[in-house]
């Protein structure tokens, strides 16, 4: 079974303060994770996938395979920043695509 | 390219009432998953189609089922509504393994 869990249900920093969104995660095989955002009133959007390892809006995440997380950072937030943060699970290489996610975090960015 | 579009946008319909929702996948894509998002459950996954056929099936009653087109869109059918079945109700496209899902804007069912 996979599981994704995210402790944070709310997340509050001021601007410029560093944040860290945490996920962990539990799957026997190779996973697949990645970053979703929601902002307000608008469709999920994927954030990050860590097969890229790219950077996006200033984001980063690392798979951490020994401690299975795979935690979202980001230097100097933005209050732009505010939104719903989702991490989710795929199992790689698998015949079908299928999304596990974490409950979310909201994050907070306060002026 | 134009996103996911899932119609309609919103549902009211009565317990016991069924009801069917579509989506268009993005041009191209041939994997189709739909997911239910409520406030107590979050985001649940429901099914995978690739290819007019199911690859994966969540932990639903047998009342949602879905099917995908030749086209490669999708529609999604739950039957005998029950109370619990208000949620908004997610479709996503995939282009292959590693690309992500690109999901569309969601069809708020709400069972009255």
């Amino acid at each position: 079974a996979q599981r994704v869990t995210q402790p944070e249900k709310l997340l509050s920093v001021f601007k410029g303060a560093p944040v860290e969104l945490k996920c962990n995660y539990s799957y026997s095989g190779s996973p697949e994770l990645f970053w979703y955002v929601q902002y307000s009133r608008q469709r999920l959007q994927l954030l990050l996938r860590h097969i890229s390892r790219e950077s996006i809006k200033g984001f980063t995440a690392d798979l951490n395979k020994g401690e299975t997380s795979f935690h979202l950072k980001k230097p100097f937030a933005q209050e732009e920043d505010s939104a719903m943060y989702y991490c989710a699970l795929s199992g790689l290489g698998n015949a079908g695509n299928m999304l596990t996610f974490g409950g979310g975090t909201r994050l907070m960015v306060k002026p | 390219k134009a996103g996911v579009t899932q119609t309609p946008r919103y549902l009211i319909k009565t317990r016991g009432q069924q009801v069917t929702l579509s989506c268009s996948p993005i041009s191209g894509h041939r994997s189709v998953s739909w997911y239910q998002q409520t406030p107590g459950q979050g985001l649940q996954f429901l099914f995978e189609y690739f290819s007019e056929t199911q690859r994966n099936k969540g932990n639903f009653p047998g009342r949602f089922s879905g099917r995908q087109f030749s086209n490669s869109r999708s529609e999604m059918n739950v039957s005998t509504l029950e109370l619990g079945d208000s949620a908004l109700y997610l479709c996503a496209s995939s282009g292959g393994t590693g690309y992500g899902y690109t999901f569309g804007s969601g069809t708020r069912l709400t069972v009255v």
